[in-house]
């Protein structure tokens, strides 16, 4: 069935320094892949998605590219901010039903 | 309009115990999931209700479960609990559900048992 394997964190970055959370799927046939974001405290929110091959998802800075060819939809962003410091998952549909898959997260860090 | 509620916001409970928590979904939305998230498993999903009816279910044991009501709030119930329960319990609503639409998060309900 369908599987997201996303880079383990912490990750911990300077404020204004570039970002990429990788992230790797299997999947049957072209589901749409998501990005999301949990600030602490909080629950989960659609950072971004991209709906078919070739797509690139973007939102307040950050961008990923639905990669057919890679089965990739890494997340980047070229100048981190302390704001961004959340834990990232990136998910996608089963191929039997509608439920939703999580990466198991990966925590940023941007120190000031 | 006001996002997804959840109550309350921290539990805590002793083993053998039941706990019952409750979600209120955004309005006009019909779906209402429920995840587990602990550090070690990750986001698990619990199951999923549209429409007073139970659409998707995930891999838990039958302690755990839940209902919708009519006007779409969703309650999830924990029965005979173990240590292992401990968790953060995240409610999330869309629309019509559906592999290829967002989900919107509540802020959760932690629940720690002793």
């Amino acid at each position: 069935g369908n599987s997201v394997t996303q880079m383990e964190g912490p990750v911990t970055l300077s404020e204004e320094a570039f970002l990429t959370i990788n992230c790797t799927y299997t999947a049957t046939g072209y589901p749409s892949l998501f990005w999301y974001v949990q600030y602490p405290g909080e629950g989960l929110q659609l950072l971004l998605k991209a709906t078919k091959a070739d797509d690139k998802g973007s939102n307040k800075g950050f961008e990923a590219t639905y990669r057919k060819e890679t089965t990739s939809f890494h997340l980047e962003k070229g100048s981190v901010q302390v704001s961004d410091s959340a834990v990232y998952f990136c998910a996608l549909p089963t191929n039997r039903d509608d439920k939703i898959i999580f990466g198991k997260g990966t925590r940023l860090h941007i120190l000031p | 309009k006001a996002g997804v509620t959840q109550t309350p916001r921290y539990l805590i409970k002793t083993r053998g115990q039941q706990v019952t928590l409750s979600c209120s979904p955004i309005s006009g939305h019909r779906s209402v999931s429920w995840y587990q998230q602990t550090p070690g498993q990750g986001l698990q999903f619990l199951f999923e209700y549209f429409s007073e009816t139970q659409r998707n279910k995930g891999n838990f044991p039958g302690r755990f479960s839940g209902r919708q009501f009519s006007n779409s709030r969703s309650e999830m119930n924990v029965s005979t609990l173990e240590l292992g329960d401990s968790a953060l319990y995240l409610c999330a609503s869309s629309p019509q559900g559906g592999r290829n639409n967002e989900q919107f998060f509540g802020p959760g309900t932690r629940l720690t048992v002793l």
